[in-house]
């Protein structure tokens, strides 16, 4: 593909709604990177996958994220019971390799409004 | 944890004045990267930094690493509209798993 692609691109949840966004990484990229974030913040780290392994799930805020690349490629995050501090940007990222060294190429993001 | 800051957090210049933003890192950094954010856009990358001390120009951009590999500087000549945008610095965690992000510099160019 020619991108990082996310949908859906916006998603309005009402308060205790489960949501699932999806993320399709540049084909054959090994990394992927899940970030929140907030009006006029930088990106906030949720979650780390290399391949189908989830190395770093450190930044997830509560178990109510769950995050998964069952294949190795698209990847979904969910959120269960969503709340009013959910409401964010959530942007993916991969990359062609593993470790710290590689460009991270974003996708558009998909903006979560929970009401 | 590691904490990445940036200042200026606002930064409004006419255009053709010169910007800088700078980043500092609680830790040591084995590279740094910056992007940058069009409005309602998503990041994108501009560089990577890797070398104590290291200097790296696009154009009009100038970018600098600290020789303690802790700070880092975007330096942009004779600013134009197009540069309008929010310009993030990022490290690796002290276990290079994941990437920290600075809060940004929003830059706005009058023109």
């Amino acid at each position: 593909g020619a991108g990082v692609s996310q949908s859906p691109r916006y998603k309005v949840a009402k308060r205790g709604q489960d949501v699932a966004l999806r993320c399709d990484p540049i084909s054959g990229h090994v990394s992927l990177f899940w970030y929140q974030q907030a009006l006029g913040q930088g990106p906030e780290f949720l979650t780390y996958f290399q391949n189908e392994a989830q190395l770093d799930k450190s930044g997830l805020p509560s178990d109510r994220f769950f995050a998964e690349r069952p294949e190795g490629s698209v990847s979904t995050l969910k959120i269960q019971r969503t709340q009013q501090e959910d409401s964010a940007v959530y942007l993916c990222a991969s990359t062609i390799g593993g470790g710290s060294y590689n460009e991270q190429f974003f996708g558009p993001g998909t903006r979560l409004t929970v009401l | 944890g590691q904490q990445v800051m940036q200042i200026p957090q606002y930064q409004h210049v006419q255009e053709g004045e010169d910007f800088t933003t700078y980043c500092n890192s609680s830790t040591t950094l084995s590279n740094i990267q910056w992007y940058k954010q069009r409005p309602g856009g998503h990041p994108v990358f501009l560089i990577q930094l890797v070398k104590s001390g290291e200097v790296k120009k696009q154009k009009r951009l100038t970018f600098q690493f600290g020789e303690a590999k802790k700070n880092s500087s975007l330096h942009i000549t004779a600013t134009q509209t197009t540069d309008v945008g929010t310009y993030f610095c990022a490290g690796p965690d002290n276990y290079g798993q994941n990437f920290v992000f600075g809060p940004g510099t929003r830059l706005s160019v009058l023109p």
